[in-house]
């Protein structure tokens, strides 16, 4: 049973465009980290987010935990070549990391 | 500086052949996992140390095994690997935090397993 829903699963934008990926569940966690991956390499952390209602920023990347924490966002300002890559959400539960589902992003020049 | 190290990082074994991943941490986390990706998929848990307290996942198979020998290292062992073993193997840490709470989880770089 997957946890962590991840929406959208593909997305393909032009560089300079915004966009928002979810990271929804019906579970709660006691923290949610966000990862970037490329091909062949392991993830690599963006962020934690521990408490509810929680906005983190890191340059262009705005991210939220849910009030309830049960969901999380990741926003994109103005996209660049450089954000090309696999996002994953994790949510931590009972000594695991929940991953989820993962969202493919390319951003073209 | 490397934190969490994977050895090999592409390994290529023939059906039915034992393999043996390698992870090191020098993090002293007390928390060590292994994970199972595969290509354009979420990592899968296969199991996780805390300590010494071996924990596996429901659905690992038993063609899947792993050794702690110290807080160090970490061995992902494969008795007989199948074509559907072809995956990144993705070992990480994670420190035990006030109140059980996990703190950040650190990847390792991977190692890509190959099936002939």
């Amino acid at each position: 049973t997957q946890l962590l829903e991840q929406s959208p699963q593909f997305l393909s934008i032009q560089e300079g465009e915004n966009l928002t990926v979810y990271c929804n569940s019906s579970s709660v966690f006691s923290s949610l980290q966000w990862y970037r991956q490329e091909p062949g390499e392991g993830p690599v952390l963006l962020v934690t987010v521990v408490t509810g209602g929680e906005v983190k920023k890191l340059k262009r990347l705005t991210f939220q935990f849910g009030d309830a924490r049960k969901d999380s966002s990741l926003h994109i300002t103005a996209a660049q070549p450089g954000d090309t890559g696999l996002y994953l959400c994790a949510g931590s539960k009972a000594y695991k990391y929940i991953f989820g589902t993962g969202t493919r992003l390319k951003v073209l020049a | 500086d490397a934190m969490v190290i994977q050895n090999p990082r592409y390994q290529v074994t023939q059906f039915g052949k034992p393999v043996t991943l390698s992870c090191s941490q020098t993090l002293n986390h007390n928390v060590m996992y292994w994970y199972q990706q595969k290509s354009s998929q979420a990592p899968k848990l296969l199991f996780h140390y805390y300590d010494k307290d071996f924990n596996n996942e429901a659905d690992t198979p038993d063609n899947f095994q792993s050794r702690r020998p110290n807080t160090s290292f970490c061995f992902l062992d494969i008795r007989s690997p199948g074509l559907g073993d072809a995956a990144m193997y993705l070992c990480a840490t994670s420190r035990d935090g006030a109140g059980g709470r996990l703190e950040t989880q650190y990847f390792g770089p991977g190692t890509r397993l190959l099936v002939l």
